[in-house]
């Protein structure tokens, strides 16, 4: 069975500083990855996904992860954090059935 | 992008009755829905998987007489939590995908509907 760790359970930045979630996975097969966010009061949405190809994916504002298929990780980044960013933020990994494990999730608190 | 709305968003019930919890897709077709439940500082646990017109398949240890899923056509699903109890309560959020059991499929997912059972 497939497993979805994420060591940062709270991390607390203050704007621009710059950000990386650690996910690590733990599956025999091809896997299908995806960071999701969840804003305050709001529902999860896609930041980004890998299936295959370059390891180094872009997501919507100004988020990135890079898959490391040695290290089975897929950790998420940011240059330049903003308040806005305050957010749960989710790895998940996909199945064949399509279906999702998720992390603990992260809290990320950017202070202005 | 689609939209996957949830009723109600929150509901009280008192113990021993049944609540219903209906997850549609508003702008796609959902071939696949999945059922979760999020405790608090908690990750999402997936209950079930559900495909229009077929039986849901439940994660160990979810009660299938407890939790009915009925996903009837591709926009509906409906989660009905029977002879509700105080541990029931939490946080249920739903998902829609239109790639039925596709693994790079796109799951879009519901507000979540709060339950709390007295």
């Amino acid at each position: 069975a497939q497993s979805v760790s994420q060591h940062n359970h709270h991390v607390i930045l203050s704007e621009a500083a710059s950000l990386e979630l650690g996910c690590n996975y733990s599956y025999g097969g091809t896997v299908n990855l995806f960071w999701y966010v969840q804003y305050p009061g709001q529902h999860l949405q896609l930041l980004l996904k890998y299936f295959s190809g370059d390891p180094l994916v872009k997501g919507i504002k100004g988020f990135e992860a890079e898959f490391i298929k040695s290290k089975f990780s897929f950790n998420l980044r940011k240059p330049s954090v903003q308040w806005s960013d305050t957010a749960e933020y989710f790895c998940a990994v996909n199945t064949n059935a399509g279906k999702s494990t998720f992390g603990d999730g992260t809290t990320l608190t950017v202070k202005p | 992008g689609a939209v996957v709305s949830q009723h109600p968003s929150r509901v009280i019930c008192k113990s021993g009755t049944s609540v219903k919890i209906e997850c549609r897709s508003l702008d796609f077709q959902a071939t696949t829905m999945f059922w979760y439940r999020q405790f608090p500082k908690k990750s999402l646990m997936l209950m079930a998987t559900s495909n229009e017109g077929s039986k849901a398949t439940y994660e160990q240890g979810v009660e299938k007489d407890k939790f009915l899923i009925n996903h009837a056509s591709l926009t509906l699903s409906t989660l009905t939590v029977t002879s509700a109890h105080p541990e029931d309560s939490s946080f249920y959020i739903c998902s829609a995908s239109s790639g039925a059991g596709d693994p790079k499929s796109e799951q879009y997912f519901g507000p979540g509907t709060r339950l709390t059972v007295t």
